[in-house]
């Protein structure tokens, strides 16, 4: 139990394009889910938490209007790259809080961005 | 506030010797502490945690973490180091409560030699 996945695992994009990534909570509802960011060989940095329904709560230093975060269901959040630059690749893990549990987090496997 | 210190950016030890990894945490509140782990280019699989029952924890694949709060440590042990062990370790504190944020440490890579 306790599944979650992300969708792609691996992208590469022309610079200008926007990628979305999906992160799903296969087997549990999930209120709140996270989005980090890791570059290489560096430690994991939250971005943003998104809660189902409403607005996503953004980290000190991370662009709301170029990484939209929409989290329409209590299983699914996606993470829009838009207008994506040779600076946003990196890898991006989401994770997800199962609903009334606490500290609890299950990750994904990550999405390998490159952009060209 | 939160946050974890990782002594070691890496460490080396000859497969079947101990492995500790070393994390230091402050919080403002009762923390949760978590260590995880990752392959290169994987997700993060969960060794153990701590959720204020008892001080020792042990973990998956022989792994355990000892609780000290007056030293505000949270060290990762294991008696003897499998040539699989070979990651990135994440030490990872986060506050008693729901839906709090994870606050993790800079990591420490284990090299296991043969």
């Amino acid at each position: 139990g306790a599944v979650v996945s992300q969708h792609p695992s691996r992208v590469i994009c022309k610079s200008g394009t926007s990628v979305k990534i999906e992160c799903r909570s296969l087997d549990f509802q999930a209120t709140t889910m996270f989005w980090y960011r890791q570059f290489p060989k560096q430690s994991l940095m939250l971005m943003a938490t998104s809660n189902e329904g409403s607005k996503a709560t953004y980290e000190q230093g991370v662009e709301k209007d170029k990484f939209l975060i929409n989290h329409a269901s209590l299983t699914l959040s996606t993470l829009t790259v838009t207008s994506a630059h040779p600076e946003d690749s990196s890898f991006y893990i989401c994770s997800a809080a199962p609903s009334g549990k606490y500290n609890e987090q299950f990750f994904g496997p990550g999405t390998r961005l490159t952009v060209l | 506030a939160q946050s974890v210190t990782q002594l070691d950016s890496h460490v080396s030890v000859s497969e079947g010797t101990p492995v500790l990894l070393r994390c230091n945490y402050s919080s403002s509140y009762s923390p949760s502490l978590f260590w995880y782990v990752q392959h290169p280019n994987k997700g993060l699989q969960l060794l153990l945690k701590y959720t204020s029952a008892a001080t020792l924890v042990k973990g998956i694949n022989g792994f355990e973490a000892e609780f000290k709060k007056s030293e505000t440590s949270f060290h990762l042990t294991k008696p003897s180091a499998h040539m699989s062990d070979a990651a990135e370790y994440f030490c990872v504190v986060s506050p008693v409560g729901y839906g709090q944020n994870f606050v993790f440490g800079p990591g420490t890579r284990l090299s296991v030699l043969p």
